[in-house]
Formats: C-alpha cells, structure tokens, sequence
C-alpha cells in the first residue's frame, strides 16, 4: 500500500506565486489534514476535513486554501507566497486513532 | 484551547543512561500519541495511548498516561545512538477533529 502519497517533495518559489501540494491516499480514511512545520518546531494545523466536501479551519490556517471533492484527495492551495511560508508541510490521515504522515513537501519561498 | 507541552525541548545523554521526557496537555482528551522524527523524514508512529493508566513498550522505549493528571511520560532504558531523533508526543483535541503537537524533544545519544 503506498499510504499517503505527497507531491513534490521540494519546491521553490517567488514571492506572489502560486501553487498546489498535492496529497492523496489510499486506505479509505475519512479524516484528512495539513500540517507546517517550521525549523525546530512542532507540527501546526493548517486544515482539516472530516470527508469529502467538508473542510475546516485550524490553527494556522491564513494564505492557504483546501478543498476535498473526493475521499482519496486533499490539495493545499498557497496563493500570492509570502517567505513566512517556508515550511515543510506534512499531509495526513486518519480513520480512529492516531495518524498515517506523507513524506513531507519542503517548500522554500524567495 | 488545547494546550501541549513537552519538556525537555533538547536532551543529550549518554550510551546506557536513562531518562524520561514529559508531555503535559492543557484539556481533557483520552488519547494521546508519540512520534519519532529523523532529520529531514516524516514522522513514524511509536505509541498510542488510549486511557487512564495505559502503558506501551517497545525495546528500550516506554510511554505512559495518567489522563487525571493530563500527563504523559516516554521514558528510555539504556540509550543507544539508535534513539538519536526527536520526539513529538501529540494529544487528540476533544473540541475539533484534529490532534495537537508537542513542540518537541529533541534526542542525542552519545558514545
């Protein structure tokens, strides 16, 4: 089984760009999030969903946008990227109890 | 708001030595989780703990969790360099559907 499936692993972009991460998996679960973290740091909520078309706000959830139009898929939008979003971002699942992580995408914003 | 705290944030110890890192959490939740990390990878799951008194090892490494006292406890018995990592222990937030993140332990074993 692949799990959760991240893509790309590294990306750089200019300030004001845009782009999408990707995130998909295939074990059926419900629950589906997006984490940043930051050099040093814990994991931050960005959002989560509980389903598909169901999406919601977490803890750090400014300058990215989600959407979840099927159960296996769960993008992460950036618009107009600002440095502060130089992170890695870790994408997530879940059906019960504790998490299935995705390998992560180091994103560098210049 | 769901409150994780963890402490030490930085442990160096020795080959052979024993210690214990903390997880304190602010709210009530039945749930709680501890994570490895190697540099530059994701993060592997090591223990879920469900309820009051739960108690997980695995080799040299085991968690505990008095839900009373909203505490955690992932102690090491004989530390090899193997454990060298960081260490997030995460707490499952009642009031949304998400789960929240210690800052994290940061793990050296040295010869």
């Amino acid at each position: 089984n692949a799990g959760v499936t991240q893509t790309p692993k590294f990306r750089i972009l200019k300030i004001g760009q845009s782009m999408t991460l990707q995130c998909a998996q295939d074990m059926n679960h419900n629950y589906m999030y997006w984490y940043r973290q930051d050099p040093g740091m814990g994991l931050k909520l960005i959002y989560y969903s509980v389903g598909a078309g169901i999406t919601d706000k977490g803890e750090v959830p400014n300058g990215y946008n989600v959407s979840r139009s099927t159960t296996e898929d769960f993008p992460l939008r950036l618009e107009l990227a600002a440095p502060s979003q130089t992170s890695v971002y870790f994408c997530a699942s879940s059906q019960g109890y504790g998490y299935t992580f995705g390998s992560g995408t180091r994103l560098t914003v210049v | 708001e769901l409150k994780v705290e963890q402490n030490p944030l930085f442990l160096s110890m020795q080959e052979g030595k024993n210690y214990t890192i903390y997880c304190n959490y602010s709210t009530t939740s039945d749930r709680l989780y501890w994570y490895r990390q190697d540099p530059g990878k994701s993060l592997e799951s090591l223990f879920v703990l469900l309820s009051n008194g739960a108690v997980k090892q695995e080799g040299r490494l085991m968690a505990s969790l008095d839900t009373k006292a909203r505490l955690s406890t992932l102690h090491i018995t004989a530390a090899v360099h193997d454990l060298s990592a960081t260490y997030f222990c995460a707490v499952d937030s009642q009031e949304n559907n998400d789960m929240r993140f210690g800052a994290g332990t940061r793990l050296t074993v040295k010869p």
